[in-house]
């Protein structure tokens, strides 16, 4: 099993749309989650950063986090083009070593 | 120059050839770090530097050697390399190995092995 598994799509929806992303994980022990954009030939570029469980919002980007399930998210309202890249997620122990996902590719069309 | 700088962007090499990568930092920042980008697969940390000792070698293999200086500058030394090790290899650097959350990464060196 995977310590990281994600969902590697990929994913189209119009501009406007609401895109949803979300990353299961088995270490229990995971405290800080984190997204992560990254453009075509481009290295990433930290989106979201989140420490244990609930939810954070900047701008058009909300992350959540549900340790008891394992389970993270990120949304993305209002698409634009410009939102079309890869988003790897990513988490650690004690924020050192990261565990990241595979990435989503997404594409929003005008 | 701000941020991180890796060059080349690309590189094509045969099996038998002796090639190097480089990424600068212009962050002020202490560890750096060397990363694996395989498609379709999660990100491979190799290596980490913090104030130019290494850290951290994540059973990579011997060919595929790295150097780093000085805090501002990190190379990546490759011979003998393999076809599935094409890929991108991103250097990352942070204030000191526990900040995750200011790693910024460079462009990437896309390297194809034939």
């Amino acid at each position: 099993q995977k310590e990281v598994e994600q969902d590697p799509g990929p994913l189209s929806v119009p501009e406007g749309a609401i895109v949803s992303l979300n990353c299961t994980y088995s270490n229990s022990a995971f405290q800080y989650f984190m997204w992560y954009r990254q453009y075509s030939r481009k290295g990433p570029e930290l989106l979201m950063y989140t420490y244990s469980s609930g939810n954070k919002e900047d701008g058009r980007f909300t992350a959540q986090v549900d340790k008891s399930s394992k389970y993270i998210s990120l949304f993305i309202r209002d698409s634009q083009p410009s939102d079309s890249a890869t988003y790897l997620c990513a988490m650690s122990e004690n924020d050192y070593k990261l565990s990241f996902g595979a990435g989503t590719t997404v594409t929003v069309r005008a | 120059e701000t941020g991180v700088t890796q060059t080349p962007r690309h590189l094509v090499m045969g099996m038998t050839n002796k090639k190097s990568l480089k990424c600068e930092q212009h962050l002020g920042h202490n560890a750096m770090y060397w990363y694996k980008q395989s498609a379709k697969k999660p990100l491979e940390l190799m290596f980490v530097y913090n104030f130019k000792e290494q850290t951290e070698n994540n059973s990579v293999p011997s060919r595929f050697s790295p150097e780093c200086p000085n805090s501002s500058h990190l190379f990546l030394h490759l011979h003998t390399l393999q076809p599935e090790d094409s890929a991108l290899y991103l250097c990352a650097s942070s204030p000191h190995p526990r900040d995750t959350e200011k790693l910024f990464f460079g462009s990437g060196t896309q390297l194809s092995v034939l």
